[in-house]
């Protein structure tokens, strides 16, 4: 199995207090990506890294953040968490590869994020 | 942009009927394409992959072409079991220049078999 840790596994929190969560690799993967998964929206990046401190917005970048200041630790941050950020969230990585190879993405084993 | 577009679902099928799961893609480069499965509580894994025109990915039973004339990497199985029961993404990472983008997922479809 890659090297991905998610923490927390689980978090029940309030609306309106911020919450942090954290994606560690082991793999030197030069791309990391947080996603949330919703039943009948399938699998929505959020944000993506492509570097240290190197972010972009995905397609529902609001309301989060996100924080890269070393390769192996992405975080993303829900300033103000609210009730429709109740989802399952996961965070992947992969490598740019040189032509003539190939590459996939690997993933954690998500977090489950209930804002009461 | 590139995107990846899956068929609806869920879908539902008897124990070994024949598995269909269509996907079609955007890309402006030259793009891998794979197949990523996901039990039910867990995280996604690839299931099978293939990297250019015409290739052919196999893993399982599953098996999917690389069809660039009609953008085309439909996921397929003779004859599914009650263990396949889970949600199939295609997935996309396109090339520009001499390096690979980050992969991009298509929406899922959850496949249910019964006995």
């Amino acid at each position: 199995d890659a090297g991905i840790t998610q923490s927390p596994r689980h978090k029940v929190t309030e609306t309106g207090t911020p919450v942090t969560l954290r994606c560690h690799q082991t793999e030197n993967h030069r791309y990391m990506y947080w996603y949330r998964q919703d039943p009948g929206h399938g699998l929505r990046l959020i944000h993506y890294s492509y570097g240290v401190k190197d972010t972009d917005k995905g397609e529902v970048s609001d309301g989060y953040s996100v924080s890269r200041s070393k390769t192996e630790d992405f975080l993303l941050t829900l300033e103000s968490a609210t009730s429709s950020q109740t989802s399952v969230y996961f965070c992947a990585i992969s490598e740019p590869a040189r032509r003539g190879e190939d590459t996939e993405a690997f993933f954690g084993q998500g977090t489950r994020l209930t804002v009461v | 942009g590139d995107s990846v577009t899956q068929m609806e679902g869920p879908v539902t099928l008897s124990e070994e009927a024949f598995l269909t799961i269509n996907c079609t893609y955007t890309a402006t480069g030259y793009p891998s394409l794979f197949w990523y499965v996901q039990y039910p509580g867990e995280g996604l894994q690839l299931l099978l992959k293939a990297t250019k025109a015409d290739d052919k990915g196999s893993n399982k039973g599953f098996e999917a072409t690389y069809r660039k004339e009609t953008t085309s990497f439909h996921l397929e199985k003779g004859s599914v079991q009650v263990s396949d029961s889970a949600v199939y993404f295609c997935a996309l990472s396109d090339r520009l220049g001499t390096s690979y983008d980050k992969v991009i997922f298509g929406p899922g479809t959850s496949l249910s078999v019964i006995p």
